[in-house]
């Protein structure tokens, strides 16, 4: 089966510029999250899709990050204004049987 | 509050010989464990979990890990280790829903 797609692989942009990141999970999977992954940590749960209903976005910064999953399968996450502090891989995965399946991330550069 | 620890940041190790990883974990109740490795440039991919039943678990790529309730660690081994085994390995504790994970592990392996 085709995996998590992501897209695009590697975006920089200047401070306070905006950004936008999309996620296709695998074909079935109604459960979509979102991770950031600071250099040198784990990754760090963003928010957290069942469908197109938000399970838990807890720990997304609210004002500057928003996400949707409007039909339920494809997920856009989006930075406005980002900030030096958002550099980072952006994980997107979904969830099947045997646990998260995850894409290849997105590498974000903010200078 | 569950959480995470990888006690080694980084470990280097010879081809062809043994690997243990080492992983503890603050969990409530029985967790949920697993293992990813992320090679540089791309998503996590699951090495294995522990639900219930068996203690140690068998995995993709030779790996094996085995939970230790006592000592609240679910440490990953591998008898012989490949360079194609050089990457970063996580450790993830919670549910499927809530996921936490430690800040990983580098291996390097000599030739």
């Amino acid at each position: 089966e085709a995996g998590v797609a992501q897209s695009p692989r590697y975006k920089i942009i200047e401070k306070r510029q905006s950004v936008a990141f999309w996620c296709n999970p695998i074909s079935g999977h109604a459960t979509l999250y979102w991770y950031q992954q600071i250099l040198g940590q784990g990754p760090k749960l963003l928010i957290q899709f069942q469908n197109n209903g938000v399970v838990d976005d807890s720990q997304l910064p609210k004002d500057r990050f928003s996400a949707e999953r409007l039909k339920g399968v494809d997920s856009t996450l989006k930075i406005q204004p980002a900030k030096l502090e958002d550099s980072a891989v952006y994980l997107c995965a979904s969830r099947g049987i045997f646990g998260q399946y995850f894409g290849p991330g997105t590498r974000l550069t903010v200078t | 509050a569950q959480s995470v620890t990888q006690p080694d940041i980084h470990i280097t190790v010879s081809e062809g010989a043994s690997l243990e990883l080492r992983c503890n974990y603050s969990y409530g109740a029985t967790p949920y464990l697993f293992w990813y490795v992320q090679s540089p440039g791309q998503g996590l991919q699951l090495l294995l979990k522990y639900f219930s039943g068996d203690t140690l678990v068998q995995g993709i790529k030779g790996f094996e890990a085995e939970f230790k309730r006592s000592q609240s660690s679910f440490n990953l081994r591998k008898p012989s280790v490949h360079w194609s085994d050089a990457a970063e390995y996580f450790c993830a504790v919670g549910e499927q829903n809530d996921m936490r994970f430690g800040a990983g592990t580098r291996l390097t392996v000599k030739p």
